[in-house]
C-alpha cells in the first residue's frame, strides 16, 4: 500500500522563478493539504484540494497556487519565488471528512538562489 | 485562531529514561489535538489524536497523550525512551470543521546511551 509520494525530492531554483511540485496521495484518500515547512519551524498549512476543488487556503499570497487532478493527485505552483521561499514542501492526504488525520509525504526540499 | 506552544525547543532524556513533550494550545471551538513525529530528512508520521472522549489518548510506539481543557495542555509521555525515539515533535491543533491545522514550533528530542 503505497503511502504518500512527493516529487522531486530536491530542487534548485533562482528568485524570480516558477516552480511545481507534486504529490501522489495515500491510496483511498481523496483529500490533498500542502504545508510550508521553513527550517527549525513547523509546518504552515498553504490550502486543501478537495474534489479538485481548493477547500481551504492558509495565510499564503496568491504566487501559491494549486490544482487537483481527477485521480486525485495535486501540484502545487509557486510563481516569482522568492528567497523565503526555501523551504520543505510537504504533502499530506487524508479522506473527504474535514479534520481526519493526514498522512504526509517525504516532503519536497527546495532551494532559491 | 488557534495556536500552538510547545515551550521546549530541546530536550535530552537517558536512553530508558520517562519523558514527557509539553504543548499548550489556544482555540475558538472544540479542538482537534495531534502529535507528530518527524525524523530527519523525512515527512511526519502520526503517533496519536484527540477528537472527542477518554483524555488519555494511546498512541503507537508506546506514547501517550493527556488532554487537560483546564490547563489547555496535549502533553505527550512515553515511560521509557529508546534511542531510535531521537527526532523532531510537533503538537499540531485543528479547530472543528476547519482544516487550517497549526502546529507547533516543535521539541527535538536526543536521547544519550
Amino acid at each position: 500500500d503505497a503511502g504518500v509520494t512527493q516529487s522531486p525530492t530536491h530542487l534548485i531554483k533562482t528568485r524570480g522563478q516558477q516552480v511545481t511540485l507534486r504529490c501522489s496521495p495515500k491510496s483511498g484518500h481523496d483529500t490533498v493539504s500542502w504545508y510550508q515547512q521553513a527550517l527549525g519551524q513547523g509546518p504552515q498549512f498553504i490550502f486543501q484540494y478537495y474534489e479538485e476543488e481548493e477547500r481551504q487556503r492558509g495565510n499564503f499570497p496568491d504566487r501559491f497556487s494549486g490544482h487537483q487532478f481527477p485521480n486525485y493527485s495535486s501540484e502545487l505552483n509557486v510563481n516569482a519565488l522568492l528567497l523565503g521561499d526555501s523551504a520543505l514542501y510537504l504533502c499530506a492526504s487524508s479522506l473527504g471528512q474535514r479534520n481526519q488525520p493526514q498522512h504526509f509525504g517525504d516532503g519536497t526540499r527546495l532551494s532559491i538562489l | 485562531a488557534q495556536s500552538v506552544t510547545q515551550p521546549d525547543i530541546h530536550i535530552t532524556v537517558s536512553e530508558g529514561a520517562s519523558l514527557e513533550l509539553r504543548c499548550n494550545y489556544s482555540y475558538g471551538a472544540t479542538p482537534y489535538l495531534f502529535w507528530y513525529v518527524q525524523s530527519p530528512g523525512q515527512g511526519l508520521q502520526l503517533l496519536l489524536k484527540y477528537f472527542s472522549g477518554d483524555t488519555l489518548v494511546q498512541g503507537i510506539k508506546g506514547f501517550e497523550a493527556e488532554f487537560k481543557r483546564s490547563q489547555s495542555s496535549f502533553n505527550l509521555r512515553k515511560p521509557s525512551v529508546h534511542w531510535s525515539d531521537a527526532a523532531e515533535y510537533f503538537c499540531a491543533v485543528a479547530v472543528y470543521n476547519n482544516n487550517d491545522m497549526r502546529f507547533g514550533a516543535g521539541t527535538r528530542l536526543t536521547v544519550k546511551p
